[in-house]
């Protein structure tokens, strides 16, 4: 799996939206870009995937730069229950590759504050 | 989407005791489990792969005869840690895999005195 950069740590303010940016310059053309969060003392919480198109869902927008060596997580207003960890995860998507257990690096802490 | 419990939530236990974990994948068949420990202020560490009615496969540097894990149904996978000690301390982990996406149960967190 592709090796993935994000900043340590991010503030935004409530009902603002929030940009968690990730680098993944090694990415390969079969590799998806995931991003999950977990709050405090919670299990990780899936929030959204993406090959090379934008994605939007009930949580977020997913946006992957045209190169895909970098992509933005867009919480589009912010609320306190927000704040977590955000972990962005580069990983081939299939039966094969769902067997092997997904690796987390350090992520961003976002912190709303009201 | 699918749903993971875990239980206990949370349990304190005395040094030495052994410790039981339940993952339980609640509508969909799980034929992989994996557990992850998550030390304060760290990051999710993967422990062992479980698969259903075979051997775990550990991490290194994980003991196995100390981490203990059955997968003996589809729906089910235990951590059991043996002879617990304060540094076993952690929130424990379990992931379930439904096709292809893994999904996450809510954390156990075992403080041993």
């Amino acid at each position: 799996d592709a090796k993935t950069t994000q900043p340590t740590s991010m503030d935004c303010a409530e009902g603002r939206a929030a940009n968690l940016p990730c680098n993944h310059s090694t990415i390969s053309g079969n590799e998806y870009v995931y991003w999950y969060r977990q709050i405090h003392s919670q299990g990780p919480q899936y929030i959204i995937h993406g090959l090379k198109n934008n994605e939007t869902n009930e949580m977020a927008s997913l946006i992957i730069t045209e190169d895909r060596k970098s992509s933005t997580l867009i919480l589009p207003h912010a609320t306190l229950r927000d704040t977590a960890v955000y972990y962005c995860i580069v990983r081939v998507s299939g039966l094969d590759t769902g067997r092997r257990a997904l690796t987390f690096g350090s992520g961003t802490r976002l912190q709303v504050q009201p | 989407g699918a749903v993971v419990s875990q239980h206990p939530s949370w349990v304190i236990c005395k040094s030495g005791t052994s410790v039981k974990i339940e993952c339980r994948s609640l509508d969909f068949q799980a034929t992989t489990m994996f557990w992850y420990r998550q030390f304060p202020k760290q990051s999710l560490m993967l422990m062992a792969t479980s698969n259903e009615g075979s051997k775990a496969t550990y991490e290194q540097g994980v003991e196995k005869d100390k981490f203990l894990i059955n997968h003996a149904s589809l729906t089910l996978s235990t951590l059991t840690v043996t002879s617990a000690h304060p540094e076993d301390s952690s929130f424990y982990i379990c992931s379930a895999r439904e096709t292809h996406e893994q999904f996450f149960g809510p954390g156990t967190r075992l403080t041993v005195l």
